[in-house]
């Protein structure tokens, strides 16, 4: 299986910051990768698709970058509603598998 | 607007059997696979299986392998996840998802509310 390795685990922002996460994988997954936001007690939303392909009706100050085994999630200006926790998905082959999330906090 | 919705979520005895189902609407359901992914308390999203649009094909994690069986009824809009010989792991909020459009398995566009299931004596 390919593992899905975020960093940091928990990253501490304030209104208006430009924050960024990172997830790496075990091997090349090509671009083959979607982040989602999930916040307590609902079900995760995606937000881009194909490491940099921004899902319709997602605010344009989340943006994503990458391929191979290195991307980034990077929120800018980030609105009191971001504060959640991300996951990175790889979907090289059917075996997807997910990061182990990064909690994004209020400072 | 798609909606996909989770029931059949209950607590069961370790070695016990249950089966999930979500009703899908809002999209063409037969063109489009759909994932089952689970997340168990406090733990990462974790998928679990995967279903063409026909529900020809399916793939499983390994470790629901054998245990689980992911089928829909495609004249009804429905999906199931049948669990067999649960165990105390399987204990998890489990979503049904609708992959992206073209995609045999991969990201996951739109995701029920889940359901709970608990495996315990």
């Amino acid at each position: 299986d390919i593992q899905m390795t975020q960093s940091p685990s928990t990253l501490s922002a304030s209104v208006g910051d430009r924050v960024t996460i990172t997830c790496r994988a075990s091997q090349s997954i090509s671009g083959w990768l979607a982040w989602y936001q999930q916040k307590p007690g609902r079900a995760p939303k995606l937000l881009i698709y194909k490491a940099s392909s921004l899902e319709n009706g997602v605010p344009s100050r989340f943006s994503g970058s990458g391929s191979g085994t290195e991307f980034t999630l990077s929120i800018s200006g980030l609105q009191p509603d971001d504060f959640a926790t991300y996951y990175c998905q790889q979907y090289n082959n059917y075996m997807n598998t997910f990061g182990q999330g990064t909690k994004l906090e209020i400072k | 607007e798609v909606q996909l919705l989770e029931s059949g979520g209950a607590l069961v005895q370790p070695g016990g059997s249950l089966r999930l189902s979500c009703a899908a609407s809002g999209f063409a359901f037969t063109s489009f696979a759909m994932n089952w992914v689970r997340q168990a308390p406090g733990k990462r999203l974790e998928w679990v299986s995967t279903i063409s649009g026909s529900g020809g094909s399916s793939y499983y994690a390994d470790s629901v392998e054998g245990r689980f069986t992911f089928s829909r009824d495609n004249s009804r809009g429905m999906l199931y996840l049948q669990m067999n010989s649960l165990r105390a792991e399987d204990t998890a909020v489990y979503y049904c998802a609708k992959v992206g459009r073209g995609y045999s398995y991969g990201y996951m566009d739109s995701w029920g509310q889940g359901t709970l299931v608990t495996v315990s004596s």
